[in-house]
């Protein structure tokens, strides 16, 4: 079992809408988690960091986290063309690494 | 500005050349990392250091090796590349864990291909 999952997509969605992203983790003493956005060729960028349960806003992001059930989630609001890129999500592993999922691809449709 | 550099950005080589991959960081971070990225597998973790002399074995280290002479410099070297090496790599440092934010950056990255 991979420490971090996502599904990997593409997810399509069209400008405007809400885009729903998830990742599970394995490692139930995981206490900080966090939300990447890549861009095509271009190095992975933080966007949202979370920490403790229920949802954390950000202008059009939010981030959900629920350590019950091993999930965190991001929610782009009024989604924008600008907003297709791969989203990555990261916890901190015991021994303070970063451990990252494979990510999901986000495609907003004009 | 605060910022992760790599050099060279992109880098075609022959099987068996070695090749040193520089990063360095202006944010006086103590936490540097090198990572690549395939598709399908997400970005892994190489090396990372957690301060000068201080390095340790990330989730792939097999044919790579790092230094950490000075806080600012964490360069990769592959001493005997080979074709499975191909990949993108990221250079990264951070703030420690303990620190809020907590805000890892990353460098631009270098395209590694390996004939």
């Amino acid at each position: 079992q991979k420490e971090v999952e996502q599904n990997s997509g593409p997810l399509s969605v069209p400008e405007g809408a809400i885009a729903s992203l998830n990742c599970t983790y394995s490692d139930r003493v995981s206490q900080s988690f966090f939300w990447y956005r890549q861009y095509s060729g271009k190095s992975p960028e933080l966007i949202m960091s979370i920490y403790s349960n229920g949802d954390k806003e950000d202008g059009r992001f939010t981030a959900q986290l629920n350590k019950a059930s091993q999930y965190v989630s991001l929610l782009i609001r009024d989604s924008q063309p600008s907003d297709s890129a791969t989203y990555l999500c990261a916890t901190v592993r015991y021994g303070n690494k970063l451990v990252f999922g494979a990510g999901t691809i986000l495609r907003v449709k004009s | 500005e605060a910022q992760v550099t790599q050099n060279p950005r992109y880098l075609i080589t022959v099987t068996g050349k070695k090749l040193t991959v520089t990063c360095s960081q202006n944010m006086n971070h103590e936490y540097m990392s090198w990572y690549r990225q395939d598709p399908g597998l997400g970005l892994r973790q190489i090396y990372y250091s957690m301060n000068v002399e201080v390095t340790d074995k990330g989730d792939v280290p097999e044919g790579y090796k790092v230094s950490r002479k000075e806080k600012r410099n964490f360069p990769l070297i592959l001493e005997s590349p080979s074709p499975n090496q191909t990949s993108l790599y990221f250079c990264a440092s951070r703030t420690p864990h303990r620190d809020r934010p907590y805000e890892q950056y990353f460098g631009p990255g270098t395209r590694l291909t390996v004939t």
